[in-house]
């Protein structure tokens, strides 16, 4: 089946700086790639996704880069700001119904 | 619109008792996923349904664990007999569409502890 590895585990970022977490996955029927944040105690909510069909996409400061041959996609946030501090997940979608999560990154903005 | 909608938020069971977790998909939504969330961990799937359907179970633990979807009300997952290992936050999510590459929509999560 389906896994997904994301890295870092830990991130800390000065405020203003950028910050990137990468994720791989294994099976190439995936073709949907959502990401996630979940601040502490909250559900998790879509930041912003990709679809196999596109390359890159950007959302004001977000932007998500997918490679399919190298089977791996990137979120990038720019500017970050103190409110960008929480957990983001990657995810995959093999084809069928479930949602693969990776183990998510702990985004810390410093001040 | 409300989203979807969990219940209990939390949900406090010694060891041995049963667990019913609820769940109501936003209006509209006929597909329910269920996954468990362990403390510093991602969220694992346990269950897709639709409405009276079982459609696929293959992250559920085969003992104890129970889902449904009846034709009326929220969907409900069953934990019998609970254990410590079973302290987690179970989040439930919606989709108006079924398949891969369709956003799934998620529930604040029940956050069980098990004394």
């Amino acid at each position: 089946g389906e896994n997904v590895e994301q890295h870092p585990s830990t991130l800390s970022v000065q405020e203003g700086d950028s910050a990137v977490i990468k994720c791989t996955y294994s099976d190439s029927a995936s073709n949907y790639f959502p990401w996630y944040k979940q601040e502490l105690g909250k559900r998790p909510q879509l930041i912003i996704d990709i679809r196999s069909n596109v390359g890159e996409k950007k959302d004001q400061r977000i932007a998500v880069t997918l490679n399919k041959t190298a089977k791996h996609f990137s979120l990038h946030i720019t500017e970050t700001q103190p409110e960008d501090s929480a957990v983001y997940f990657c995810a995959a979608h093999p084809g069928d119904d479930k949602i693969i999560f990776g183990k998510g990154t702990r985004l810390h903005i410093l001040p | 619109n409300a989203g979807v909608m969990q219940n209990p938020r939390h949900l406090v069971r010694r060891r041995g008792q049963e667990a019913r977790l609820r769940c109501s998909p936003m209006k509209g939504h006929s597909h329910v996923y269920w996954y468990r969330q362990l403390p510093e961990e991602g969220l694992k799937f346990m269950v897709y349904l639709q409405k009276e359907n079982i459609i696929d179970e293959s992250g559920m633990p085969k003992e104890r664990f129970s889902a449904e979807f009846p034709k009326e009300g929220p969907s409900i997952l069953r934990i019998q007999q609970v254990v410590r290992g079973d302290s987690a936050a179970y989040f439930c999510a919606s989709s108006l569409i079924a398949g891969g590459n369709n956003e799934q929509f998620f529930g604040p999560g029940t956050r069980l502890t098990v004394l």
